[in-house]
Parts: C-alpha cells; structure tokens; sequence
C-alpha cells in the first residue's frame, strides 16, 4: 500500500529546479506532502485532494494527477533551506494514509 | 503554541525490558497516530486511534502496545516481543479522522530508541 518515491536521493546548486515524484498502485483520494529536517519532525507542506489540482507554496508546488495515480512535487530556484527529505503521504479514502520511503534533497551553494 | 510533544528524545532498551515512549499533544486533535521510521523505509504504521478509548492495529502493530485513555495522550509501549526495535519513532495527530485532508498531519519530534 506504500507510494513510491523518485528518485531516492537529489543534489542540487542553489537556484536549480527539481522534480519529485509520488506513484500508487491504487486509485487516490488523496496526496499529502511533507518535508523533514535530519533529527526532526516532519512539516506538512500541502495537500491535493482528487480532481486533478494543482497547488502552491513560494516556489514549491505540486500537481496531482488522478488517471495516472501519481502526484509530482515542483521545487523551483532551489534554496538551501530546501534541504531536507521530502515524504510523500497517500489516501486511498478520506483516512487510511501511508508514506512513501522519501527522497533526500541536497541543496548545495 | 500548540504541537506534540514527545519524550524522551533518546531511549536505550536492554534485551527483554519493556518500554514506554510518550506523546502528547495540546491541539485538541482527535485522532492520533504513531509511526515507526527505518533508514530508507519511510514511515510505517504502528498503532493509530480515532477517538479516545479507541485505538487500531496498523501494518506492523507486533510488539508494540498502545492506550488512550486521555485526548491528549497515546503512549507507545514497545515491548519485549518485538525484536528489533532499534528505530526513530514518530508520534502524529491529526484534527479529526474524517478530517485528516485539509491540515494533514502534526508530527511530534520524535524518540530514537536503541536497542542495548
């Protein structure tokens, strides 16, 4: 029931862009994402429900495609502060939710 | 502020002793969560609760008890049944279980449990 997370691991210079992305094997109600620091709790980014949104958060964002049961994370102008490994979280209802394995993204100046 | 606290921070466990791990929260969410965090294993499902004086297995619930007799608390009990539980676990909540969506979840901090 676990999503899979692409890729595992991303090194980036300041101000690149990234991808990361979130597939399912089952149909979605629903994609979290959150983000954590090495040694601490993992911060919710945002969440896109089915329907096929898209949202935004600075110069984070993310898609949800619902046919194709993935989600994708968008990380433009990479900043340090972007460092940190990124989960995502999957629904298969209103509840139920399971976290992929993570991608760790390095920021370097 | 509100948010959940865990404790202790690090915990070492001898062979065959059982474990508490703690998890409170101030933000008057109802349903809560604990998670278990492998290298490269993302999080795995322990035990979650819905409400108070109710709680459910989740994928890997073995060795591992929970209560919640109060709103604000779910501790964790690792006990001496589960036989590799050297990990970082993390406790979670969330406002309502139907209402997970637009919030998601609020992490706790975390305890590293090693295994001695």
């Amino acid at each position: 029931q676990q999503p899979v997370q692409s890729p595992q691991a991303v090194i980036l210079r300041e101000g690149e862009d990234a991808v990361i992305n979130c597939s399912s094997s089952k149909a979605l109600y629903s994609v979290h994402w959150y983000r954590q620091k090495h040694g601490e709790a993992p911060v919710f980014l945002m969440i896109l429900l089915k329907g096929g949104e898209q949202k935004g958060h600075d110069k984070i964002s993310a898609s949800f495609n619902e046919k194709k049961q993935q989600s994708s994370l968008y990380l433009t102008a990479s900043q340090l502060s972007y460092s940190g490994t990124y989960f995502c979280g999957t629904a298969l209802n209103n509840n139920d939710m399971r976290f992929g394995a993570g991608t760790r993204l390095t920021v370097k100046p | 502020d509100g948010g959940i606290t865990q404790s202790p921070k690090y915990l070492f466990r001898k062979e065959g002793q059982n474990v508490t791990l703690s998890c409170e929260q101030n933000l008057n969410h109802d349903a809560m969560y604990w998670y278990r965090q492998d290298p490269g294993q993302g999080l795995r499902l322990i035990y979650y609760s819905q409400i108070v004086n109710d709680f459910q297995k989740g994928d890997i619930a073995e060795g591992y008890s929970v209560s919640r007799e109060k709103k604000e608390s779910f501790p964790l009990t690792v006990t001496s049944a589960q036989k590799n539980p050297t990990a970082f676990y993390l406790c979670a909540s969330s406002i309502s279980w139907s209402g997970t969506g637009m919030r998601g979840y609020t992490f706790g901090s975390g305890t590293r449990l090693t295994v001695v």
